[in-house]
This record gives C-alpha cells, sequence and structure tokens, in this order.
C-alpha cells in the first residue's frame, strides 16, 4: 500500500528554521510529482508548494514564496520542505501528497511557530 | 480569478443520502476538480477526480456509495446510504496558478 510519512515538525521561534521530510514508500516515487499542503488549526487546506518528478520544476504560493524551498532525493524515496524566515502564520499541520490531483496524502506534521 | 465555492456545513440522516456542491467561478466551467475527505484528526484522502463531462474516476477503495456528477460550473459529490464514518470534511480542489482548494464542507450525520 503506498505510504507518504511526514516527520521534522516541531516548534521553532519566530524566524527559525525547520526542514520537513517526507518518506514514500510502495510505488515509484521517481514517477510523480509531489506537493506540499498546509493546514492551520481550525482552517481549510491551502497548497504551498510542488515539484515535478525529477526536482527540474518547482512552484511556490505567494505567501512561502523565497522563503520555503521543496525539493526530492528519488535515490531515498524522499520529499523535503526548508522552511526559513518562519512566522507565526506559518503554524500548520503540513501534509505531503502525491500526483498532480493528489491521490495519496500523509497523514501531517504539525509546525508551530511561536516564542 | 479562480475560485472554488462550497457551502460551508450540510447535513443528513444515517442511511439517507446527500449532496455537496461546489462551484468553479466564472470562466472555469470547464475545469476538472478532485474531492477529498477528511475525517476528524485525519489527513485527506482522495475521493475521485471529476471531469466537466461527469465522468470521475475514484480513489483505491473508495465505495461505490460515493458518486461524482456535474452541470456547468458545478461539481457535485454525492453520498448514499450515509454511514457515522461519512462525517467528515469535504474539500474540492483543482489547478490554477496552484492548487486551488474550496473551502470545505462539514458534513454531520444525523
Amino acid at each position: 500500500e503506498v505510504q507518504l510519512v511526514e516527520s521534522g515538525g516541531g516548534l521553532v521561534q519566530p524566524g527559525g528554521s525547520l526542514r520537513l521530510s517526507c518518506a514514500a514508500s510502495e510505488f515509484t516515487f521517481s514517477s510523480y510529482w509531489m506537493h506540499w499542503v498546509r493546514q492551520a488549526p481550525g482552517r481549510g487546506l491551502v497548497w504551498v508548494s510542488r515539484i515535478n518528478s525529477d526536482g527540474s520544476i518547482t512552484a511556490y504560493a505567494d505567501s512561502v514564496k523565497g522563503r520555503f524551498t521543496i525539493s526530492r532525493d528519488n535515490a531515498k524515496n524522499t520529499l523535503y520542505l526548508q522552511m526559513n524566515s518562519l512566522r507565526a502564520e506559518d503554524t500548520a499541520v503540513y501534509y505531503c501528497a502525491r500526483a498532480y490531483y493528489p491521490d495519496y496524502w500523509g497523514q501531517g506534521t504539525l509546525v508551530t511557530v511561536s516564542s | 480569478q479562480l475560485v472554488l465555492t462550497q457551502s460551508p456545513s450540510a447535513s443528513a440522516s444515517l442511511g439517507a443520502s446527500v449532496k455537496l456542491t461546489c462551484i468553479l467561478s466564472s470562466g472555469h466551467s470547464s475545469y476538472a476538480i478532485a474531492w477529498h475527505q477528511q475525517q476528524p484528526e485525519k489527513g485527506p484522502r482522495y475521493l475521485m477526480k471529476l471531469n466537466s463531462d461527469g465522468s470521475h474516476s475514484k480513489g483505491d477503495g473508495i465505495p461505490d456509495r460515493f458518486s461524482g456528477s456535474s452541470s456547468g460550473a458545478e461539481r457535485y459529490l454525492t453520498i448514499s446510504s450515509l454511514q457515522s464514518e461519512d462525517e467528515a470534511d469535504y474539500y474540492c480542489q483543482t489547478w490554477g496558478t496552484g492548487m486551488v482548494f474550496g473551502g470545505g464542507t462539514k458534513l454531520t450525520v444525523l
């Protein structure tokens, strides 16, 4: 069964950095676009970033452009999100998701930005 | 600007049917969408991709109780024979310059 497992969340101070990982298994990771989507407490889903199958094309929501970087290591079947200059409004559960219309999602990892 | 509009809430009785609606903004009526379910305290789950002609492709293991249909700029998710585990938030999603989500509909099963 396809599995996506996020990790790396936690409590970080405003202005700090965090790197999220998403470990993929039971499918050919290198064949799929991947995404990060976040959900602030009590709010809806918001797209953050996407990356194509070989990592050569990326895109970001305006709210994170210039601060977040998506990347992938196809040899390790892992997706990453490097988050810098974090703000309180970045507090959310972060999900990784597979494919253009996401057909599998992880369980999420919570990022809390607070002093 | 591409916007997906969903009613914030819906309710229906156990064993009944419910039809949830997602409305594409003007000029985007040909867009396909996807429906995702999010049960309390869980990650989202893909239900189906729904095209403008009403054809749809469901995710792995999605029961036949879940179906999709389209009319103009409206995309529908119908859930029949409602069960308690269907109580969840339902999001529609499509693509503009980035991935776009509707605000979600919270479904209560009475």
